[in-house]
């Protein structure tokens, strides 16, 4: 079965500077997705970046990057000039199986970030 | 726009007794999924449905029913609350074109005490 692990229970930046979220996984798959997702205090899950494991470049949504790297199995989110709104839990989520389309997400324990101003 | 709406925000349950947590989605999605999120933790699938009248188990079914009569709607059954199903629990819903995008209600916060 595939398993999701983040490391981090718990991490802080200052206010416009840069924090790296690290995430692993353990596949024996060959092609999948890998999301990051964003809970706020609202407890709504928003989609922060998505990575196709075929697509060797990494994914980038203004702000936010991943370090994927497919043969050490890691998924890292980087979140650039960090803000007081980016401060959430984040969770670092695998996509398992695909079941008549249906999509089975497998999530990791969560990192909550602080923005300390 | 409403999304994946989800009731109620709350509830709290006694041991033994049953409710429905509701969730409609009015985006014409064909997936719909049930998580779980237990406190400190990442969400597990209950439940998903890949369209109407077409239900199945996810990780962690036991103790919970669902139905999918129409695109929709998805309830989520508990029959005999346990103080195990204290959790929040989520809906979410995906596009047949864009799979791997899930769109996720507010949550619903249940106690069984």
């Amino acid at each position: 079965a595939q398993t999701v692990t983040q490391s981090q229970p718990e991490m802080s930046v200052q206010e416009a500077e840069t924090v790296t979220l690290s995430c692993t996984y353990d596949t024996s798959e060959s092609d999948y997705y890998l999301f990051w997702y964003k809970q706020p205090p609202s407890r709504q899950m928003i989609l922060v970046i998505r990575q196709e494991a075929y697509k060797q470049q990494n994914a980038t949504e203004n702000r936010f990057s991943v370090n994927f790297q497919k043969a050490a199995k890691s998924f890292s989110l980087k979140i650039s000039d960090s803000q007081l709104g980016d401060a959430a839990m984040y969770f670092c989520a695998y996509r398992s199986d695909v079941i008549q389309g249906a999509q089975k997400l497998v999530f990791g324990q969560g990192t909550r970030l602080t923005i300390n101003p | 726009n409403a999304g994946v709406t989800q009731t109620p925000k709350f509830r709290i349950l006694k041991i033994g007794q049953s409710m429905t947590l509701q969730c409609t989605q009015d985006m014409n999605h064909n997936y719909m999924y049930w998580y779980r999120q237990d406190p400190g933790m990442g969400l597990k699938l209950i439940y998903y449905s890949v369209g109407a009248g077409i239900t199945d188990k996810g990780e962690v079914p036991n103790g919970y029913n669902v139905s999918r009569s129409t695109t929709e709607d998805f309830p989520l059954r508990l029959e005999l609350a346990a103080p195990s199903q204290t959790s929040v629990y989520f809906c979410a819903s995906s596009h047949i074109i864009a799979k791997n995008i899930q769109y996720f209600g507010a949550g619903t916060r249940l106690s069984v005490l």
